[in-house]
């Protein structure tokens, strides 16, 4: 499947280090979402971002920081994380808010 | 903000039998319930949705119902196969905003 891609797939930080995940879609959506999916807690959303603006944050550490260029193009900058935020980061797309939303793989985050 | 319960947390069922999985939520503004399925190490998938102007919705052995009265819509999966064993996800959504998830269903079926 490559309609929505992440990269890195895996990624192992530390608490001091800076980094960013990337999505990209390739289905001409305009809505994208950040996820976090963690084993104890159910899909959590993060970010929304509607036509490149963002549209909600749920109450998200500022340690976690968006940025959407295009409509086709997400990022999730991180940095000081915790060791709790260790967890699979996912993107999402839809043709536009309230549609059917479409997953990227996700990437694996693990903070030491 | 909206909440959405699921149950059960784990379902075992015997191949060939139904398996039901039943979610509520908390907003009456709420318009779409799509259902999720996650495989080991996999993405979510979107297998099956409806939206509110809808009682019910079939697609081959999956089907979806919805009481928008009693906030509570359920998915249904009949025959089950063995690929059917994963983790599903209810899921609870108005135009302007995201999606809540429900915690999740560890479906097994069992040979």
């Amino acid at each position: 499947e490559t309609g929505v891609t992440q990269t890195p797939r895996h990624l192992v930080m530390g608490m001091t280090n800076k980094k960013s995940l990337k999505c990209e879609q390739h289905l001409g959506h305009n809505a994208m979402y950040w996820y976090k999916q963690s084993a104890k807690k159910p899909l959590e959303l993060m970010f929304v971002y509607n036509f490149k603006e963002q549209t909600e944050n749920n109450s998200v550490p500022s340690r976690f920081s968006p940025e959407c260029p295009n409509s086709s193009h997400l990022f999730l900058h991180l940095h000081t994380l915790q060791p709790e935020d260790s967890a699979l980061y996912l993107c999402a797309s839809s043709l536009r808010q309230g549609r059917e939303q479409y997953f990227g793989p996700g990437t694996r985050l693990t903070v030491t | 903000g909206e909440n959405v319960e699921q149950h059960p947390s784990t379902l075992s069922v015997q191949e060939g039998d139904s398996a039901v999985i039943k979610c509520t939520y908390s907003d009456s503004a709420s318009n779409y319930f799509p259902w999720y399925k996650q495989e080991l190490g996999k993405r979510p998938q979107l297998i099956i949705d409806i939206r509110s102007n809808v009682g019910e919705k079939k697609d081959q052995r999956i089907a979806v119902t919805l009481n928008k009265t009693a906030k509570h819509f359920s998915l249904h999966i009949t025959e089950t196969q063995p690929e059917d064993s994963a983790v599903y996800f209810c899921a609870s959504g108005g135009g302007a905003d995201g999606l809540t998830f429900g915690k999740g269903t560890h479906l097994i079926i069992q040979p």
